[in-house]
């Protein structure tokens, strides 16, 4: 799976405001879809992986849904906060072709870049 | 647990120089993957491995670039020889892959990176 789109590519919010990006991706060998933060000067952390049609995921004030049948998802953030200043990553995986566990690579688009004002 | 370890955190060589970059996955993860995060095109595959075996080093930029993985508690990333164009932060990530039914258990877990510079 190559053709990963992310947007916004940069986002300015206001703190307390809720905010919201997209992930699109192709819908066809779909596997599964992950979702990473990236702090300036750290790694990559996941926040979720989803698989299924119509999954949505919480984690305290940041959610997701997916829709794997016409390729997005979408990350919402509630009461946005300064600590929630970062790229958020979405990675989608394709289904393998050579073996149980040989699931294609994960290819990560180019993020959004969140900037939270206070 | 330790998390992934990448070794060193930075390495400043001059062109022409053979760099080796080193990984400790995570204990117990089959999965390992080579990053690079650069400007232009964000964060890039290089090469990952499942259970040791190379599975895709379709993103491994040219011959200059090699990737081993003699057990599942080590690999390398080495480049030789190095050029300028090399320069960027190289991630290691590990992760267990169990197959569909635990598929979101699949997270990527990854390492603090190795800061390249080639002079």
């Amino acid at each position: 799976i190559l053709n990963v789109e992310q947007s916004p590519q940069s986002l300015h919010v206001q703190e307390g405001d809720s905010t919201n990006f997209t992930c699109s991706f192709p819908s066809s060998n779909f596997y599964a879809l992950h979702w990473y933060r990236w702090e300036t000067a750290k790694s990559p952390e996941a926040l979720f992986v989803m698989t299924l049609n119509g999954d949505e995921k919480k984690k305290g004030r940041i959610s997701a849904t997916l829709n794997t049948k016409e390729g997005y998802s979408y990350l919402y953030i509630k009461g946005s906060q300064p600590e929630d200043s970062a790229t958020y990553l979405c990675a989608p995986r394709g289904r393998g072709l050579i073996s149980n566990f040989g699931n294609e690579k994960l290819t990560f688009g180019t993020g959004t870049r969140l900037t939270i004002i206070p | 647990d330790a998390g992934v370890i990448q070794s060193p955190r930075h390495e400043v060589t001059e062109m022409g120089q053979e760099v080796t970059l080193r990984c400790k996955p995570i204990s117990g993860h089959n999965s390992l993957f080579w990053y690079r995060q650069t400007m232009m095109r964000g964060l890039e595959l290089l090469i990952y491995f499942n259970n040791n075996v190379p599975i895709d080093d379709s993103g491994m930029p040219e011959d200059r670039f090699s990737a081993k993985m003699p057990n599942a508690s080590f690999s390398t990333l080495k480049i030789q020889p190095s050029e300028p164009r090399d320069s960027a932060v190289y991630f290691c990530a590990s992760s267990l892959v169990t197959g569909e039914v635990f598929a979101t258990n699949e997270k990527l877990f990854f390492g603090s990176g190795t800061q390249l510079s080639v002079l």
